[in-house]
């Protein structure tokens, strides 16, 4: 089973749709939370960090449940431009070094 | 400023040959990080490497695989008799230490094998 798993889509959502991702991850010791954006062939890049009482950037909304060991991340009014794969990361916690442990990663088309 | 860089952008290697790849992180950033990121994947990581000293490289797939950063800036990963399983992009990442979470990373480098 892999640390953190993901639904790999894709998600096809018309422009203005709402969409939400959802994340498990295995290892309950697991220290900080990120959601990652890739578009094709270029480099991660950090979207938001994710805290319990759940944290809002513009459009972007994450949340999450250390209790279910569970992180969304919701997309509202979507843009043609948020087109992209949403890699959900944690952290190892124990001392563990600072390394990323990404999901698979979920591809998100906006169609016009 | 300037971001992470790698080079090659791209490499075509015969199974068999040995290659190199270079990784300059941003500029004062103590900690370095190798990932491997296979097609449809997430990227998995390599080593990590606080300044100089290699502090973990768990990741690392076979002793084929070696890192190195030798005056705590610029790293290098060598693959050492590639197989075709070894194709991938490998992405390097860079941050300002322990305790800084965030990561800066490269284009990578996306090694074919032949």
């Amino acid at each position: 089973r892999k640390e953190v798993e993901q639904d790999p889509g894709p998600f096809n959502v018309p422009e203005g749709a709402t969409v939400a991702f959802n994340c498990t991850y295995s290892n309950s010791a697991s220290q900080s939370f990120f959601w990652y954006r890739q578009d094709c062939r270029k480099e991660p890049k950090l979207l938001m960090s994710v805290y319990s009482s759940g944290n809002e950037d513009g459009r972007f909304t994450a949340q999450l449940n250390r209790a279910s060991q569970y992180i969304s991340l919701l997309i509202r009014d979507s843009k043609l431009s948020d087109s992209a794969t949403y890699l959900c990361v944690v952290t190892p916690g124990g001392g563990a070094t600072n390394k990323l442990i990404f999901g698979t990663g979920t591809l998100l088309a906006v169609q016009p | 400023g300037a971001g992470v860089s790698q080079s090659p952008r791209y490499k075509v290697a015969k199974r068999g040959q040995d290659v190199a790849l270079r990784c300059d992180p941003i500029s004062g950033h103590v900690s370095l990080f190798w990932y491997q990121q296979a097609l449809g994947q997430g990227p998995e990581f390599l080593t990590y490497f606080q300044n100089e000293a290699q502090l973990d490289k768990s990741g690392l797939p076979s002793d084929r695989f070696f890192a190195e950063r030798p005056e705590g800036s610029v790293s290098t990963l060598k693959i050492q008799r590639t197989q075709q399983e070894d194709s991938a992009v490998y992405l390097c990442a860079s941050s300002l230490g322990e305790g800084w979470w965030e990561q800066y990373f490269g284009p990578g480098t996306r090694l074919t094998v032949t």
